[in-house]
Order: C-alpha cells, then sequence, then structure tokens
C-alpha cells in the first residue's frame, strides 16, 4: 500500500515563526502536493512537485514555499506565520503513470 | 475554470437509510476525470473511484453506487443502508486532460458532512 506520511499531525506556533511542514512517500512517485482544507472552501492547491527540485504553482501560493530535495520527501515552509494560516495542511502523491492521488493524515496548524 | 460544487454541507441520517450525496461540476475540457474521496474523522483522505468523462455508465460496489450525468453536469454518490462507519466528509473532485498527469491538479468541492446516526 502507499504511504504518505506527515510529521505532524498538530502543531501551535507563534506569529512570525518559520514553520515547516514535512511529507514523505515510500512508493517513488514523482509528484507531490500540499493542499489546505478550510471548512466551506473544501481543499485547494498550494505548490506541487512533478520532479526533484521542481515545483509549481498552485492555486493559493502566497505566503508559502516549498522544497523538494529528494524525490521522497516534499516540504511545506510558512517563512513568517500568519494567523490567517490556521488551518490543516495535506500532503499527497501520485505516480506518473498513475491515476489516484495518495493523501496524508494531514497536520492540524494552529497560528497564535 | 473548473468548479465542483457540493451544495450540502452536512447531512444527518440515521442508520439504514439511504443517502445521496450531490455532485455539480463545471468546465470547458470535452476530456476530465471525477472523483470521490471519503475523508474519516483521522484526517487522510481516502480513494473511492474515478470516472473518466467517456464513461457515463452508473457504477456500484457493494453499498456505494455513482450516477454520472453528463447531461447535468452531475456525479452523484449514494449509500444504501448507511452504517455509522460511514459517517465522514465526501469530498467531489474534478481534473481536466491536459494536466502533468490526470487528477494532478484536482479542484475539489466544498465538502459534504455526513453523520450516521445509530
Amino acid at each position: 500500500d502507499v504511504k504518505v506520511t506527515q510529521s505532524s499531525r498538530y502543531l501551535v506556533k507563534r506569529t512570525g515563526e518559520k514553520v515547516f511542514l514535512e511529507c514523505v512517500q515510500d512508493m517513488d512517485h514523482e509528484n507531490m502536493f500540499w493542499y489546505r482544507q478550510d471548512p466551506g472552501l473544501g481543499l485547494r492547491l498550494i505548490y506541487f512537485s512533478y520532479d526533484v527540485k521542481m515545483k509549481e504553482k498552485g492555486d493559493i501560493p502566497e505566503g508559502y514555499s516549498v522544497s523538494r530535495e529528494k524525490k521522497e520527501r516534499f516540504s511545506l515552509i510558512l517563512e513568517s506565520a500568519s494567523t490567517n494560516q490556521t488551518s490543516m495542511y495535506l500532503c499527497a502523491s501520485l505516480h506518473s503513470s498513475g491515476n489516484t492521488i495518495y493523501f496524508g493524515e494531514g497536520s492540524w496548524l494552529t497560528v497564535v | 475554470a473548473q468548479k465542483v460544487t457540493q451544495a450540502q454541507t452536512e447531512i444527518s441520517v440515521v442508520e439504514k437509510e439511504d443517502v445521496t450525496l450531490d455532485c455539480v461540476y463545471e468546465t470547458r475540457d470535452t476530456t476530465y476525470y471525477l472523483f470521490w474521496y471519503k475523508q474519516p474523522p483521522s484526517g487522510e483522505l481516502v480513494f473511492l473511484i474515478r470516472r473518466n468523462s467517456f464513461d457515463e455508465q452508473n457504477e456500484i460496489s457493494g453499498r456505494y453506487s455513482w450516477n454520472f450525468q453528463k447531461s447535468t453536469s452531475s456525479f452523484n454518490f449514494t449509500i444504501t443502508a448507511s452504517q455509522v462507519v460511514d459517517s465522514a466528509v465526501y469530498f467531489c473532485a474534478l481534473s481536466e486532460e491536459g494536466q502533468e498527469t490526470s487528477g494532478s491538479r484536482l479542484t475539489f468541492g466544498e465538502g459534504t458532512q455526513l453523520t450516521v446516526n445509530p
């Protein structure tokens, strides 16, 4: 089975802190994604990566950056956390020849 | 631009009732893919089904069934004889052909919270 693991399930950070959300997949997938989930808005794509060191902006990239130094790992970075970034963050991965995205369990981030 | 609308924010039923979750989509493409995902309280999204735009056959998988109506741009999901374990948030999603890979740019609906009471 595909496994997508998000290192932190629950985080509380202060405004202005730098925040790293880590995601690791164990199926050698080329594509990885970061989504944000908010009530009433569904899931919105922040960034995605289709290869090592490659990244593309999603629909709401402002305030975020990403890093893909290794194929299995995709990190989401909040350079200076703000309260409006309090949300649930979901990582996902997909093989280039596949048709189903697999999601991690999510990371609940609260910025105070 | 593509859009997915799940008008039902919350649905509450009693166990063994049938329930239908609505999904309406908008896209300009003739080739596209529709998905349903289940998100239990644990948070992880679980893939349920993928359907491409050329396949309008309805599908049944156990207590789950899906009704794809291209004429009304709808892809509704029915749970028959609901159970408490079906309680979750259900998301409908759309991706268009021409992306890096099919499903790579999923547009999600707002989600429907289904509560099945014993």
